[in-house]
């Protein structure tokens, strides 16, 4: 059984620059969420898709988008970088949603630098 | 005010000591309380889960949930030097859309030989 990873693990981008991260659930799970860590924070809730749709979101700006392919892997998009951005972009994966408490198993994040 | 609250450390104490790790938080909705362990450059890793108030125990590790107080704590015992890193406390609300989680700032823990 193959946990969480992310892909890449580094990124430098430019300010107003566009980005795409990618995530690959653990075998079983239907459920990714993505967050956002700022250095020296915790991790803050972006949003989280649920067979292929985004069934819930956290305060980030529409900006940040995602998909979610037919095998529950993921992407995360950032239009138009901003400095603010530069965090590690975690992405776990669960199985189902809601009702009761399911574990979310985190990958090892993608660490963004935006200059 | 943030709806976790969590002392960011860092917290220094030697190997074998007894470690205590403390959030406070303002949401009562919030129904599952977890504690995650993230070494430098990794994804956080679950170590302990309650759903109610009271004490959970695994190994070295116990969890408390005082639901009341909205705090909770958890203990380390034996601290190692392979305990160093940092520690979130982390709440999700039982709702019927989606499980969000709600994570503290995390707290510095280093155990020195």
């Amino acid at each position: 059984e193959t946990g969480v990873t992310q892909s890449p693990t580094h990124l430098i981008k430019t300010r107003g620059q566009q980005v795409t991260l990618r995530c690959s659930s653990q075998s079983g799970h239907n459920t990714v969420s993505w967050y956002q860590q700022a250095l020296g924070q915790g991790p803050q809730f972006i949003f989280q898709y649920y067979r292929e749709e985004e069934n819930g979101r956290g305060n980030f700006p529409p900006r940040f988008s995602g998909l979610q392919f037919p095998n529950y892997s993921s992407e995360l998009n950032v239009n138009a970088l901003e400095l603010d951005d530069s965090a590690l972009y975690l992405c776990a994966s669960s199985w189902g949603t809601s009702g009761t408490y399911n574990e979310q198993f985190f990958g090892p994040g993608t660490r963004l630098t935006v200059l | 005010q943030k709806e976790v609250e969590q002392d960011p450390g860092p917290l220094s104490v030697p190997e074998g000591a007894i470690v205590s790790l403390n959030c406070t938080y303002s949401n009562s909705a919030f129904q599952y309380f977890m504690w995650y362990r993230q070494y430098s450059r990794k994804g956080p890793e679950l170590l302990m889960y309650t759903y109610s108030s009271g004490n959970k125990e695994d190994g070295r590790f116990t969890a408390q949930v005082d639901k009341s107080s909205k705090y909770i704590s958890l203990f380390i015992r034996d601290s190692q030097p392979s305990d160093s890193a940092t520690y979130l406390c982390a709440m999700s609300v039982r709702n019927t859309g989606f499980q969000k989680l709600v994570f503290g700032t995390g707290t510095r823990l280093l155990v020195s030989p």
